[in-house]
């Protein structure tokens, strides 16, 4: 079965330092996984996504993951946090149904404080 | 597109009142999602509709809960009777997917905020 594990609740960080909000996956097949961000009573926006095109994704505002099936991670990562940033995180699989298309596993979401 | 639209925003009833939220797809998604969030157990999936057929309403808590989809441009979720403890934000989310496209993204709406009291 495919899940997500997001390894931190709350992380935090000050303004202008890197983000790394961590995520391990479990799929029993080549996976697709997003990083999706909700800021505080907003709905998920997609920050990017993993579709085995490129193990290095590239997302909106400034931030990345990579794929690494050996750790079975993707972990997303910002070299300057913006105090905007601050928002909540979330880790997503894929899970597909035979011809009928695939849903979204959620993790349980990481928390993300910027200080300025 | 307007994008996923959902109503009402806010919802506040009494115990053992019918709730029915509502969502309008982004128009030519095949793909519809209802989940619900709280802080207790996060994000979680109610049911997934393909072409307006369910494929998985394994997460529909429990006989409270109903979903439908009646076209390709609506979709209802019906509580009754309402509990305090289906309190939460329950949010709609459509996509385009298919049996080689079934890793495409899903496009949230801003969700309903469900209290009931």
């Amino acid at each position: 079965a495919q899940s997500v594990t997001q390894l931190d609740s709350h992380v935090s960080v000050s303004e202008g330092t890197p983000v790394l909000l961590r995520c391990n996956y479990s799929s029993s097949y080549s996976p697709s996984l997003f990083w999706y961000v909700q800021h505080p009573n907003k709905g998920l926006q997609l920050l990017l996504k993993y579709t085995s095109a490129a193990t290095l994704v590239k997302g909106i505002n400034g931030f990345e993951a990579e794929f690494k099936k050996s750790e079975t991670s993707f972990h997303l990562t910002k070299p300057s946090a913006h105090m905007s940033d601050a928002a909540e995180y979330f880790c997503v699989v894929s899970r597909l149904f035979y011809n009928q298309g695939g849903k979204l596993i959620f993790g349980q979401g990481t928390e993300l404080s910027v200080k300025p | 597109d307007a994008g996923v639209i959902q109503s009402p925003r806010h919802e506040v009833t009494e115990m053992g009142q019918e709730v029915t939220l509502r969502c309008k797809p982004i128009s030519g998604h095949n793909s519809l999602f209802w989940y619900r969030q709280t802080m207790m157990r996060g994000l979680e999936l109610l049911i997934y509709f393909n072409n307006n057929v369910p494929i998985d309403d394994s997460g529909m808590p429990e006989d409270r809960f109903s979903a439908k989809m009646p076209n390709a441009s609506f979709s209802t979720l019906k509580i009754q009777p309402s509990e305090p403890r289906d309190s939460a934000v329950y949010f709609c989310a459509s996509s385009q997917q298919g049996s080689r496209i079934w890793n495409t993204e899903a496009f949230f709406g801003q969700g309903t905020r469900l209290t009931v009291v």
